[in-house]
């Protein structure tokens, strides 16, 4: 794959509490994306970066923030996390003229 | 607000049959069309795609099918396999400004039966 890396891959927390997830990618692709997946929902696009310190809301960008100080990584921050947020969070990155290339996922659940 | 809808939910197939999963869009901007398929624990891979100027494209097994004016598509597995059982997922894609976002269907589960 395109070498993407999220972590943690599992995480439980509760209510309230800021949470970070990482995306890491290897490709030097200059788009990255995070997404949550719910069932009945697919995927749905939380935020989106098209370059280092560029970053803009997605459909579903309420009660997230993301950063991007490096190419290679795309960090997603729930700032005090609520139940609603529990999900499947996948991150993606994509070259130019490439289809996005999607990482494993981190699952996290929130008490 | 969901752009693009997908049916059906849940799919069972014998071996050796064919399984069909129908899209249908409403934005019109939409300028390319992916599927991905997606193995429990694993994020979602690109499978075959199509842009709107072509009715059909076919890679192996896999095959979509393009309707524009009814702004519609769907994917055709010939000869279902067990290792196809996963979810897929369509999908249209917009450009905004560079960022070319994704607008998911809601899945489709599929399950090849030996």
């Amino acid at each position: 794959d395109a070498g993407i890396t999220q972590s943690p891959r599992h995480k439980v927390t509760e209510t309230g509490t800021p949470v970070t997830l990482r995306c890491h990618q290897t490709e030097n692709h200059r788009y990255m994306y995070w997404y949550r997946q719910d069932p009945g929902h697919g995927l749905r696009l939380i935020h989106y970066s098209y370059g280092v310190k560029d970053t803009d809301k997605g459909e579903v960008s309420d009660g997230y923030s993301v950063s991007r100080s490096k190419t290679e990584d795309f960090l997603l921050t729930l700032e005090s996390a609520t139940s609603s947020q529990t999900s499947v969070y996948f991150c993606a990155s994509r070259d130019s003229e490439q289809p996005q290339h999607f990482g494993d996922g981190t699952r996290l659940s929130i008490l | 607000q969901q752009q693009v809808k997908q049916s059906p939910q849940s799919l069972i197939v014998q071996k050796g049959g064919i399984s069909i999963i129908n899209c249908a869009y409403e934005n019109t901007a939409f300028d390319y069309f992916p599927w991905y398929q997606q193995f429990p624990g694993k994020g979602p891979a690109l499978l075959i795609a199509i842009r709107p100027d072509v009715s059909e494209k076919k890679e192996g097994r896999f095959t979509i099918s393009f309707n524009k004016s009814a702004k519609q598509f769907s994917l055709h597995i010939m000869d279902s396999q067990p290792g196809d059982s996963a979810t897929y997922f369509c999908a249209g894609q917009i450009h905004s400004g560079s960022a070319r976002q994704l607008t998911f269907g809601s899945g489709t589960q599929l399950t090849v039966l030996p």
